[in-house]
C-alpha cells in the first residue's frame, strides 16, 4: 500500500467543532507535510514538520509526529465551511530524496 | 512569476494522440516536480528537475513519457500515443532546494482527458 495513508477517508463535522486527520508512513523520514486541495486542483502547503520535531502550531493547525509509530496528525481548531478540502500528508525521506509520497487524503466536510 | 503557471487548465485529446503540459515554476526556484494524480487519489509522483537535469526520473509510467526542462526555468511534459488510463490531472511544483520550510509550490495543474 502507499505510503502515507490518511484516517479517517472521510470526515463530516459541524462549524467550530475541531477536525482531526492521523497519517500513517513506512519508511524512515526527512520531512513531514500537510497540503489541503480544493476542487481537486492544485495543492496548497500547510506546514512542515521535521523529523525531529514533535509539535508545531501555525494558527488554527496544530501537527503531531511521532517517529516511533511513524504517524502525525493534523488538528484544525474552531473549524469553518471555507475549511472544506481534502487533506493530504507527504512525506520526504532519506532513500526518495526531495521528491514527495503523498497519501490518498482525507476528505473534510464542514457543515455551517 | 508570482506562482507556479500551467498550461493548459484543460486538454481534451484523442487516444493515440501527442499532448505537452507545460509548467512555468517560480523564478529563482531550481527544483522543480511533476506530479499526476487521478480521481480521489493522492499525487503520485513522476519526475524530478534539479535545474536543467532530471535528477529523479524513476516515477515516469512507461517510455511514452517525457518531459524537459532546457534552460533550467520552463519545463514541458510530453505523453506519446496518449492512452485513456492517462486521463489525470497534471500537478508541476517547484521549490528552493530541498523544500526547506515553506514546502513545495503547487500550480493548478492540467486537467488531460483522453477520449
Amino acid at each position: 500500500s502507499q505510503q502515507g495513508e490518511e484516517d479517517p477517508q472521510a470526515l463530516s463535522i459541524q462549524e467550530g467543532e475541531n477536525a482531526t486527520m492521523n497519517c500513517s508512513y513506512k519508511t524512515s523520514i526527512n520531512n513531514l507535510q500537510w497540503y489541503r486541495q480544493n476542487s481537486g486542483r492544485g495543492l496548497v502547503h500547510l506546514i512542515l514538520i521535521r523529523s525531529n520535531e514533535r509539535e508545531k502550531h501555525s494558527g488554527r493547525l496544530r501537527v503531531t509526529l511521532d517517529t516511533s509509530k511513524k504517524s502525525s496528525s493534523l488538528l484544525i481548531t474552531a473549524s469553518r465551511a471555507a475549511d472544506t478540502a481534502s487533506y493530504f500528508c507527504a512525506t520526504d525521506g532519506e532513500t526518495s530524496g526531495s521528491r514527495l509520497t503523498f497519501g490518498e487524503g482525507t476528505q473534510l466536510t464542514v457543515n455551517p | 512569476g508570482a506562482g507556479v503557471s500551467q498550461t493548459p487548465s484543460n486538454k481534451v485529446t484523442e487516444k493515440g494522440k501527442y499532448v505537452e503540459l507545460r509548467c512555468d515554476p517560480i523564478s529563482g526556484h531550481t527544483a522543480l516536480y511533476w506530479y499526476r494524480q487521478s480521481l480521489g487519489q493522492g499525487p503520485e509522483f513522476l519526475i524530478y528537475f534539479q535545474g536543467t537535469g532530471a535528477a529523479d526520473d524513476s516515477g515516469l509510467p512507461n517510455d511514452r513519457f517525457f518531459a524537459v526542462r532546457p534552460e533550467g526555468s520552463v519545463s514541458t511534459l510530453k505523453i506519446q500515443r496518449t492512452e485513456r488510463g492517462d486521463s489525470a490531472v497534471y500537478l508541476c511544483a517547484s521549490s528552493s532546494l530541498g523544500g526547506g520550510a515553506n514546502g513545495y509550490t503547487f500550480g493548478s495543474g492540467t486537467r488531460l482527458t483522453v477520449v
